[in-house]
């Protein structure tokens, strides 16, 4: 089974700081999937990332980067120097390959920046 | 960036109502996908389809129906709708092997009074 966990239901922080959205999987799969998706207040899912279970070279894009651990089972989300556009509900989720195309989602963490 | 629509986008009905929700693409993709959220709250898959004429529910029980006649087109249809249908449905599409990318498009609010 799958299981996707970010534990974090809130963060709130002033402009300029850094924050970490954690991600926590569970998967019996050796070959699988992780996304990252950001859901601003108007609605629509945003794809930021994706990252096979091979790579576990941490991303950089801007102010945003990934740590990917296998040893934690962990895929957490920095942004740095954060926002207020960076406010939004942002999902982790996790796809097994396979023949499975669906994808597990995490319950989303709100990031409220303040200006 | 992602060529999916939703249509339409906020909706008010009334109680027993039939509504159909939209979604097109023009990725090509042949897997696609509704999701359900209610403000606030996690994605639920209701259904999905992985081509022509194949369509199965999702992990969540949904009391609405969907079609796949054309690769493109992936409506959702509620027969009779009820206030606990209030809800954002999201329209999502990819392609190729398993892992790959899927999209969304921007989301259908439907709130039935």
């Amino acid at each position: 089974a799958q299981k996707v966990t970010q534990a974090q239901t809130e963060i709130s922080v002033v402009e300029k700081e850094d924050v970490t959205l954690d991600c926590v999987y569970e998967t019996r799969d050796t070959t699988y999937y992780l996304f990252w998706y950001k859901q601003p207040p108007s609605g629509e899912l945003v794809f930021l990332i994706r990252r096979n279970s091979f790579d576990e070279q941490n991303e950089i894009s801007g102010r945003y980067s990934w740590n990917f651990q296998k040893s934690t089972s962990s895929f957490n989300f920095t942004i740095t120097a954060s926002q207020v556009v960076d406010s939004a509900v942002y999902f982790c989720a996790l796809n097994s390959g396979g023949s499975n195309y669906k994808l597990t989602f995490g319950k989303g963490t709100l990031l409220t920046v303040n200006p | 960036e992602a060529d999916i629509y939703q249509t339409p986008r906020y909706l008010v009905i009334g109680t027993g109502k039939k509504i159909t929700l939209e979604c097109s693409q023009t990725m090509g993709h042949d897997k696609m996908y509704w999701y359900q959220q209610d403000p606030g709250m996690e994605l639920h898959l209701i259904h999905y389809s992985y081509g022509v004429n194949s369509t199965e529910k999702g992990d969540l029980s949904s009391e609405s129906t969907v079609s796949r006649i054309r690769t493109e087109h992936f409506p959702l249809t509620l027969e009779s709708a009820r206030p606990s249908h209030t809800s954002q449905y999201l329209c999502a599409s990819s392609g190729g092997v398993p892992g790959n990318t899927i999209y969304f498009g921007e989301g259908s609010w439907l709130t039935v009074v």
